[in-house]
């Protein structure tokens, strides 16, 4: 069971460029939760996603970023024309009622 | 929502000595989890514990749901044990997500 895989580890973007992170889940899971750590700070919710669904987005900034979970592949957090303050720890966790939430290693996102 | 308060929000040791984490919450949960963020980033799962106690070598966690808080304990602290500790719940009335408080830095010197 190879855990929740996020990639890439490091990503740097310059201002008005794209950033895609992606997110595989624990095998058997459907369920993607994204989250970003700003620096020196804790973890905030962004969104929860099921297979070509979105759950719940209450935590996400209202422009320039989205998140899919297709059918096929892994769920995709876009943000479109990043800023310095969009430089955070992004994390992508699945969950599984026996055991509670596993998170991801993170992509670390710098704005240059 | 649910608030999630950790105390203290730093702590400095030395190598050998025990520690408290404790973690307060507003309303009743459907989950709790503990983690601990190493220095390099990485988020590590310690305990799942919505209720009771629970015991990993040196470490152990106990949740009282009743009074709305859970504590981490840490015996015989080595440097490894450095980073931040974090405490996180789901809200029994809120949706499915976890709410994480702020963290408690510790930091052991040899």
């Amino acid at each position: 069971n190879a855990g929740v895989m996020q990639n890439p580890r490091h990503l740097v973007r310059r201002r008005g460029q794209e950033a895609r992170l992606r997110c595989s889940p624990m095998k058997g899971h459907s369920h993607v939760y994204w989250y970003r750590q700003l620096p020196e700070e804790g973890l905030k919710f962004m969104v929860y996603l099921q297979k070509e669904n979105i759950i719940d987005e209450s935590g996400m900034p209202k422009e320039r970023f989205s998140a899919e979970f297709p059918k096929e592949g892994p769920s995709i957090l876009r943000i479109q024309q990043v800023v310095r303050g969009d430089s955070a720890a992004y994390f992508c966790a699945s969950s599984h009622r026996e055991g509670g939430y596993t998170f991801g290693s993170g992509t670390r996102l710098t704005v240059v | 929502g649910i608030q999630v308060e950790q105390s203290p929000p730093d702590l400095i040791l030395q190598e050998g000595a025990n520690s408290t984490l404790r973690c307060n919450f507003s309303d009743s949960v459907n989950n709790l989890q503990w983690f601990h963020q190493n220095p390099w980033g990485q988020l590590i799962n310690l305990f799942y514990i919505p209720s009771g106690t629970k015991q990993n070598g040196r470490l152990s966690a106990t949740t009282v749901a009743t009074e709305r808080y859970s504590l981490l304990y840490i015996s015989s602290s080595q440097t490894t044990d450095s980073g931040v500790y974090f405490c996180a719940v789901e809200w029994i009335q809120g949706a499915q997500k976890l709410v994480f408080g702020q963290g408690t830095r510790l930091t052991i010197n040899p």
